[in-house]
């Protein structure tokens, strides 16, 4: 099935850890896009990627890195600059960059 | 001022009532517009593109008001299924083309 797979679902972080939060997609689509979600509040764009081997500073990239060398992979690493990294992290991929966007699952990430 | 405004809700409703959610947006460049639907602790899917002519979608309508810069979505005849957190999503040409989203409206529809 085509889709979007974000692993791991759930992840857990000691303090001053990087940890790298993977996604996958088969639907081949050029932009791919990562975001953050705090409870009660709405995404917020963390980097972006409209094309193979570049990629975009969001709105708050600070404390966040991403790699694009294939078209199907955009990974995550959430550094141990990132002072509050405690969130749901989504990623999204759409065909266009003018397209709507489709998610994956999610993940949860807890510093411990 | 936020990019992307909408009413945090909730918006308790009868099952079977009409409801409406407005959302509005700041840039003046904004080209595309999306409504989402996120339940708990899920990821957002996508409900609906919006157009500049308005368009129907089963008991969903969504409608666009680029003069006044705002964005509605209309659910007729409301399901308990229909409870979840309705996300207002908005792309800038140019500037990067990215996404913005409202922090949503929270839908809960009651027997």
């Amino acid at each position: 099935d085509g889709g979007i797979t974000q692993s791991p679902k759930y992840l857990f972080r000691k303090e001053g850890q990087n940890v790298t939060l993977s996604c996958e997609q088969n639907l081949n689509h050029d932009a791919m896009y990562w975001y953050r979600q705090d409870p009660g509040q709405g995404l917020r764009l963390i980097y972006y990627s409209q094309i193979v081997n570049d990629f975009q500073k969001g709105d708050i990239a600070e404390g966040y890195s991403v790699s694009r060398e294939k078209k199907e992979s955009f990974p995550l690493t959430v550094t141990s600059a990132q002072k509050n990294p405690t969130a749901f992290y989504l990623c999204a991929s759409s065909p266009e960059f003018d397209r709507e966007a489709f998610f994956g699952q999610g993940t949860r990430l807890t510093v411990v | 001022r936020k990019e992307v405004e909408q009413d945090p809700g909730p918006f308790n409703v009868p099952e079977g009532a009409t409801v409406a959610f407005n959302c509005t947006y700041s840039n003046s460049a904004s080209q595309s517009f999306f409504w989402y639907r996120q339940d708990c602790r899920k990821e957002p899917k996508l409900l609906m593109s919006v157009y500049s002519s308005g368009n129907e979608d089963g008991r969903f309508t969504a409608q666009l008001n680029r003069a006044s810069q705002y964005i509605s979505l209309l659910i007729r005849d409301s399901k308990l299924s229909d409870s979840a957190t309705y996300l207002c999503v908005v792309r800038v040409t140019g500037g990067g083309n990215k996404l913005t989203f409202g922090t949503g409206t929270q839908l809960k529809v009651e027997l």
